[in-house]
């Protein structure tokens, strides 16, 4: 079945630092990839996706390259800021068709802290 | 991206009574997924709903406890039957769009004494 790992957390930097947050996914077929960030008190926000090899997505100063020959889809920011504190999720979506059609697989998530 | 509304946003409930969950979306659309995230754990599929069709449960999941209802292609109702403690989550209602991601609604918060 469809797996995905994250990088364990939780991650602190410091404001300006440079994050990095792991995630690889086991998938048959060739799915679609996300990152959602949920903020404190908040629902689950979509942050980017990418639907096909080789794809990069980007919002807000984060991105993410969709990596087939490594099966992953590593999340990046140059310069953090405290506003990013929140968990990030990795997640796919399997595009196979049938009753698993559109489902997310979730990774367990990584909390995120960003001190001033 | 389609909008979406829960009610009610938090509840507070007994152990043994149930609550239904509803979730409203601003456009229609065919699957509506319903989501549970544990306290400090990530998101668990509960289960698919189709609009005129049974909903299709994942694995650890049943009818009997969480039924669902799919009446039109706008609305989706979630019920927790026969609570306990340990279904105290957050429950997530979910959309799908074009390129396959999902757009979340923004939960009900539950808890049960």
């Amino acid at each position: 079945g469809n797996s995905v790992t994250q990088m364990e957390g939780p991650v602190t930097l410091s404001e300006e630092a440079f994050l990095t947050i792991n995630c690889t996914y086991t998938a048959t077929g060739y799915p679609s990839l996300f990152w959602y960030v949920q903020y404190p008190g908040e629902g689950l926000q979509l942050l980017l996706k990418a639907t096909k090899a080789d794809d990069k997505g980007s919002n807000k100063g984060f991105e993410a390259t969709y990596r087939k020959e490594t099966t992953s889809f590593h999340l990046e920011k140059g310069s953090v800021q405290v506003s990013d504190s929140a968990v990030y999720f990795c997640a796919l979506s399997d595009n196979a068709g049938g009753t698993s059609y559109g489902k997310l697989t979730f990774g367990q998530g990584t909390i995120l802290t960003v001190h001033p | 991206s389609a909008v979406i509304s829960q009610k009610p946003s938090r509840d507070i409930c007994q152990r043994g009574t149930s609550l239904t969950i509803q979730c409203q979306v601003d456009s229609q659309v065919t699957m509506m997924f319903w989501y549970r995230q544990q306290p400090g754990q990530s998101l668990t599929l509960i289960a698919t709903a189709n609009q005129g069709s049974e909903a299709t449960y994942e694995s650890g999941f049943v009818i009997d406890k969480f039924p669902i209802s799919r009446p039109n292609l706008t609305f989706s109702t979630l019920t927790v039957s026969n609570m306990s403690p340990e279904d105290s989550s957050i429950y997530l209602c979910s959309v799908t769009g074009r390129a396959n991601e999902q757009f979340f609604g923004p939960g009900t918060r539950l808890t049960v004494l």
